[in-house]
C-alpha cells in the first residue's frame, strides 16, 4: 500500500515549458486534489476531483488544468510554465471531500521555472 | 470554515507530553476540528480529528472543550521524530468549498533532548 504518490520530486523548467506533475493514489480514494505551497502563504487549493471524469476548479486554478479518467490518477498539467509557479506542489486524497474524513498527502513536487 | 489561532512556537522536553493549544471560539455546530503536522518539507500528514468528543488514536489524543471554543492535541510521549509544524484546522459541512483544507501558520513544535 504505497498511499499518495508523486513524481517527479524534483524538476526545473524554463519559462514557457509545459509540463505533467504526475499524482497517483492506490486507496480507492473517490477525492483528490492539488495544492501549492509557498513561503509565507500556506498551502492553497489549485484543482480537485470528487471522482473520475468530475474536477473542478480551487482558489488558484489560472495557468493548471487537470484531469481525471481513472479514479488512481490525478495528473496536473502546468500549460506554460511562469516563474510565479515556483512552488511546492502537493497531491492529497481522502474517501470523500466531507469533513468526516481526513486527507492522506502526497511527499511533493518541488518545481523551480527560471 | 471558522478560524483558528495558535501559538508560533512550543517546545518540549523528549518523552514528556507535548500539549498544543488550538482556539476556535467562532466554530459551529456541524464543523470538526482537524489536526495535521508538516515535518520539514514533507507532505501534511493527519493526525487526527474530532466533532464533539474527545478522540485517541496511536499518534494523538484530541481534548476538546464542552463549548468547542478551544482545543488540545496531546502527544502522550514526545520524540525527535514529533518536531514539526502543526495545523489546527476547523472544517465544516459537506461539500463545503471543495474540500479546501485553510493551513493557518500553525506551531512550530521543537522537541528537545
Amino acid at each position: 500500500n504505497a498511499g499518495v504518490t508523486q513524481t517527479p520530486k524534483f524538476q526545473v523548467l524554463k519559462t514557457g515549458q509545459s509540463m505533467t506533475l504526475q499524482c497517483a493514489q492506490d486507496m480507492n480514494h473517490e477525492y483528490m486534489s492539488w495544492y501549492r505551497q509557498d513561503p509565507g502563504m500556506g498551502l492553497r487549493l489549485i484543482h480537485y476531483s470528487v471522482g473520475a471524469g468530475i474536477t473542478d476548479q480551487g482558489e488558484v486554478p489560472n495557468g493548471y488544468n487537470v484531469s481525471r479518467s481513472t479514479t488512481e490518477d490525478f495528473p496536473l498539467r502546468l500549460l506554460s510554465a511562469a516563474p510565479s509557479q515556483t512552488s511546492v506542489y502537493f497531491c492529497a486524497s481522502s474517501y470523500s471531500q466531507t469533513a468526516t474524513y481526513g486527507y492522506t498527502f502526497g511527499s511533493g513536487t518541488r518545481l523551480t521555472v527560471v | 470554515d471558522a478560524k483558528t489561532t495558535q501559538p508560533p512556537s512550543m517546545d518540549c522536553a523528549e518523552g514528556r507530553a507535548a500539549n498544543l493549544p488550538c482556539n476556535h471560539s467562532t466554530i459551529s455546530g456541524n464543523e470538526y476540528v482537524y489536526w495535521y503536522r508538516q515535518i520539514h518539507s514533507q507532505g501534511p500528514q493527519y493526525i487526527i480529528h474530532g466533532l464533539k468528543n474527545n478522540e485517541t488514536n496511536e499518534m494523538a489524543s484530541l481534548i476538546i472543550t464542552e463549548d468547542r471554543k478551544s482545543s488540545t492535541l496531546i502527544l502522550p510521549h514526545a520524540t525527535l521524530r514529533d518536531t514539526a509544524v502543526y495545523y489546527c484546522i476547523v472544517r465544516g459541512g459537506f461539500y463545503n468549498q471543495g474540500g479546501k483544507l485553510i493551513f493557518g501558520q500553525g506551531t512550530e513544535l521543537s522537541v528537545k533532548p
